[in-house]
């Protein structure tokens, strides 16, 4: 079973949808969560931190679940610019400033005019 | 501005040559760098995690002869790919942590094709 797990999708959506991506991970003891962004043949980009009380920023909308292991991102009023690969990204040996990431497989996200 | 230069962008080599790919950390000092690989179309997969003045610490599969790292100082850390072969050809990208809220950051990646 892989660490991190998502629908690799794509998922197509009209511009104006709402689309939620999920992300489960298998380690317990995981202590920090991300949500990246990566368009074709770049960098990832952090998107926006995952706690378990939920944060939002602007359009896009965490949630973290400890119990179910689960972590899901959903993004309201799609726009074009939305379009690229969500990562799922887990910290699971803190050690401070010396945690390793793990990587979900990603989620393409196509939004279509 | 970037916080973490990977250089070079795009390299092309022939088969059997060794690549050496440079990762450096322009804000901050950086005791521990990761590597990181990703095939098309797949995740991003650690392959090592570089430590200033002392050896790499390799994840399972990876073989640590073919994939030098070297982490002289506390702002460098190189990745030597030796004897490369077409199935090396891949994304490396690189990536920092900063401090103890785990800000992270990547360098710009590299992309190998070897021929």
């Amino acid at each position: 079973r892989k660490e991190v797990e998502q629908d690799p999708g794509p998922f197509n959506v009209p511009e104006g949808a709402t689309v939620a991506f999920n992300c489960t991970y298998s380690n317990s003891a995981s202590q920090s969560f991300f949500w990246y962004r990566q368009d074709c043949r770049k960098e990832p980009k952090l998107l926006m931190s995952v706690y378990s009380s939920g944060n939002e920023d602007g359009r896009f909308t965490a949630q973290l679940n400890r119990a179910s292991q689960y972590i899901s991102l959903l993004i309201r009023d799609s726009k074009l610019s939305d379009s690229a690969t969500y990562l799922c990204v887990v910290i699971t040996d803190g050690s401070g400033n010396t945690g390793k990431l793990i990587f979900g497989q990603g989620t393409t996200l196509q939004v279509k005019p | 501005g970037a916080v973490v230069s990977q250089h070079p962008s795009w390299v092309i080599c022939k088969s059997g040559t060794s690549v050496k790919i440079e990762c450096r950390s322009l804000d901050f000092q950086a005791t521990t760098m990761f590597w990181y690989r990703q095939f098309p179309k797949q995740s991003l997969m650690l392959m090592a995690t570089s430590n200033e003045g002392s050896k790499a610490t390799y994840e399972q599969g990876v073989e640590k002869d073919k994939f030098l790292i070297n982490h002289a100082s506390l702002t460098l850390s190189t990745l030597t790919v030796t004897s490369a072969h077409p199935e090396d050809s891949s994304f490396y990208i690189c990536s920092v942590t900063q401090g103890f809220g785990n800000t992270i950051y990547f360098g710009e990646g590299s992309w190998l094709t070897v021929v």
